[in-house]
């Protein structure tokens, strides 16, 4: 089985800063594949970024990052230069690969602050 | 080009009812996933739906059920509604060999079951 834990049921953030959304995971897979969504108030979720467990190296796309520690199963993102459309709910999310299953965890409700 | 369509937006319904639930996949995809996200909780997998068959399934009862058309379009049954079958019901698609890297997300059917 697997679990995704998100500790942090709520954050905020001033405009223009910079806040990181903790995630922690459990699996048996050796190959698996991370995920951050954001669901905003339209409730569309949309990928945000992604990370293969096989990578070394963290992905980054644009103001969203991840830091990935395999050894702590932790994948945290960080989300640079805060805007006001980031306000939404992000998910952590996992996929062995061999599954066609998304876990995902209960979610952080980020809201960003002018 | 399209993004994952659903219909309705919302449902009322009464409990012991049945519902149908409607998703049209992204063009170019062939799979569709159903999730079920109850309010303040992260998507939970139901079912997979590749070449009109299941391909994968949680640990949610035999009352939900599917179904995938050849044109890839996908439905939701849900026999003998409960009060705690409420809730947002999440359609994704993906490309065969891509579900484990990006699933694409649809608006959702909201379902209140009263």
């Amino acid at each position: 089985a697997q679990t995704v834990t998100q500790s942090q049921p709520e954050m905020s953030v001033q405009e223009a800063e910079t806040v990181t959304l903790s995630c922690t995971y459990d699996t048996s897979e050796n190959n698996y594949y991370l995920f951050w969504y954001k669901q905003p108030p339209s409730r569309q979720m949309i990928l945000v970024i992604r990370q293969e467990a096989y990578k070394q190296q963290n992905a980054t796309e644009n103001r969203f990052s991840v830091n990935f520690q395999k050894a702590a199963k932790s994948f945290s993102l960080k989300i640079s230069d805060s805007q006001l459309g980031d306000t939404a709910m992000y998910f952590c999310a996992l996929i062995g690969a061999g599954s066609y299953q998304l876990t995902f965890g209960k979610g952080t409700k980020l809201s960003v602050i002018p | 080009d399209a993004g994952v369509t659903q219909s309705p937006t919302h449902l009322i319904k009464t409990r012991g009812q049945q519902v149908t639930l409607r998703c049209s996949p992204k063009s170019g995809h062939d799979t569709v996933s159903w999730y079920q996200q109850a309010l303040g909780q992260g998507p939970q997998f139901i079912f997979q739906y590749y070449e009109e068959e299941e391909r994968q399934r949680g640990n949610f009862p035999d009352r939900f059920s599917g179904h995938q058309f050849p044109n890839y379009s996908s439905e939701l049954n849900v026999n003998a509604l409960l009060l705690g079958d409420s809730a947002l019901y999440l359609c994704a698609s993906s490309r065969t060999g891509q579900g484990v890297l990006e699933q694409y997300f649809g608006p959702g059917t909201r379902l209140t079951v009263t």
